[in-house]
């Protein structure tokens, strides 16, 4: 069974700080995680993904995550966020030996302040 | 770049008629998922599709059907509408399938309302 767990519903930074998105993953095996941002009444737009190897991931708009196997995270970062980045972030795995259908997170609402 | 196509957008319907949701992938793409997004929730996976073949299913309700057809468009068929059925469905993409750490591509989604 794979499930995944995005502590925080909300996510408050002011403009310029930097941020992080929290997301603990479980799986049977090994991992594949990725990091989805959605707009209101938009789609899921893909940000970044984790395979193998580095376990800094660079993505989209700036934004980075960060893979450890000992604390089953891949938290979502940025150094700088913009009030342009508030959006519902999801996370989601699968595991590479069990079903190709990734499980979502709950959801993290972002909101940057001016 | 191309994306995923979703008709129509928006759809109204009263209690007990029929859908038909519309999902065109990005071209090579052979797998189609479904997803139903509830307000404030992560979205639910349905269905999928693989080279026209129901590949994986999720909780969809006995009253959906879908398929993919050969030119790989998807539809997801909805009879018997209930008020809880409202919600954006989505339709995500990728290729090929058997690498599975691909990403999905995700539609616009279509907002559908039952009154």
């Amino acid at each position: 069974a794979q499930s995944v767990a995005q502590p925080e519903d909300q996510v408050n930074v002011a403009e310029g700080n930097p941020l992080t998105v929290k997301c603990t993953y479980s799986v049977s095996g090994n991992p594949y995680l990725f990091w989805y941002v959605q707009y209101p009444n938009r789609g899921l737009q893909f940000l970044l993904k984790y395979i193998t190897g580095d376990n800094l991931v660079k993505g989209s708009y700036g934004f980075e995550a960060e893979f450890n196997k000992s604390q089953t995270s891949f938290h979502l970062k940025k150094p700088s966020a913009l009030v342009s980045d508030s959006a519902l972030y999801f996370c989601a795995v699968r595991d590479k030996a069990g079903s190709y259908i990734p499980t979502f997170g709950r959801g993290t609402s972002l909101i940057v302040h001016p | 770049a191309a994306g995923v196509i979703q008709s129509p957008r928006h759809l109204i319907k009263e209690k007990r008629e029929t859908a038909t949701l519309k999902c065109y992938p990005i071209p090579r793409h052979d797998t189609v998922y479904w997803y139903q997004q509830g307000p404030g929730q992560d979205p639910q996976f349905l269905i999928s599709f693989y080279e026209k073949m129901q590949s994986d299913k999720g909780s969809i309700p006995d009253r959906f059907s879908a398929q993919q057809f050969s030119d790989y468009h998807s539809e997801l068929n909805m009879s018997s509408l209930e008020l809880g059925d409202s919600a954006l469905y989505f339709c995500a993409s990728s290729s090929p399938s058997v690498l599975s750490y691909n990403e999905q591509f995700f539609g616009p989604g279509t907002r559908l309302t039952v009154l």
